[in-house]
């Protein structure tokens, strides 16, 4: 079974500051990485993705993850915040299962203060 | 191509009514998904396809809610009779699926079907 983690439904930082989104994972094979970024009514889109190989992921809009096995983790980076990250963030989990079945976490909320 | 296509945006309707939410994923992917989003529960997995055929439908609630995908171009969620813990925001997702490379396993999410049932 595949499960994700995300902590803290709410992550507050000022603009400029680093953002800090956590997630840990678990599954019984290798597992394909995800974040995806949700803007106010609005489906869910693509921020970026591990699959193999180098586990530093550089995704859209400054935003980084990196893979660490030891850790079970995949958190999501950014140095300095803009007032255009606020939305909610989901990171999610995957295996190829005849087909990819994706499995997200509960998502955190990024409020950015100007 | 248009994106992953979902309707009704918007439906309101009462308890015990049927309801029928529709999608038209990308052209040419092979998978399928249907997820609900609700403030409680967040996104869940109700069930995906493959090629057409359903893979895992462990994530649907209860024998009220039924989907099929009669076609690579289309599939529905239905619900019979709906009730009001059934209010959210159904979404449909598409990816390439086995085999397609490096982006197989990404969705293209829908904009979303907000259900409410009084």
């Amino acid at each position: 079974a595949q499960s994700v983690t995300q902590l803290g439904s709410h992550v507050s930082v000022s603009e400029g500051a680093l953002v800090l989104l956590r997630c840990n994972y678990s599954s019984s094979v290798p597992p394909y990485l995800f974040w995806y970024v949700q803007y106010p009514n609005q489906g869910l889109q693509l921020l970026l993705k591990y699959t193999t190989g180098a586990t530093l992921v550089k995704g859209i809009n400054g935003f980084e993850a990196e893979f660490k096995k030891s850790e079970t983790s995949f958190h999501l980076t950014k140095p300095s915040a803009h007032m255009s990250d606020a939305a909610e963030y989901f990171c999610a989990v995957s295996r190829n299962t005849g087909g990819f079945k994706t499995i997200f976490g509960a998502g955190t909320r990024l409020f950015v203060k100007a | 191509d248009a994106g992953v296509i979902q309707s009704p945006r918007h439906e309101v309707t009462e308890m015990g009514q049927e309801v029928t939410l529709r999608c038209k994923p990308i052209s040419g992917h092979n998978s399928l998904f249907w997820y609900r989003q609700t403030m409680m529960r967040g996104l869940e997995l109700l069930i995906y396809f493959n090629n057409n055929v359903p893979i895992d439908d462990s994530g649907m609630p209860e024998d009220r809610f039924s989907a099929k995908m009669p076609n690579a171009s289309f599939s529905t969620l239905k619900i019979q009779p709906s009730e009001p813990r059934d209010s959210a925001v159904y979404f449909c997702a598409s990816s390439p699926g086995t085999g397609r490379g490096t982006g197989a396993n990404v969705l293209t999410f829908g904009a979303g079907s907000r259900l409410t049932v009084l």
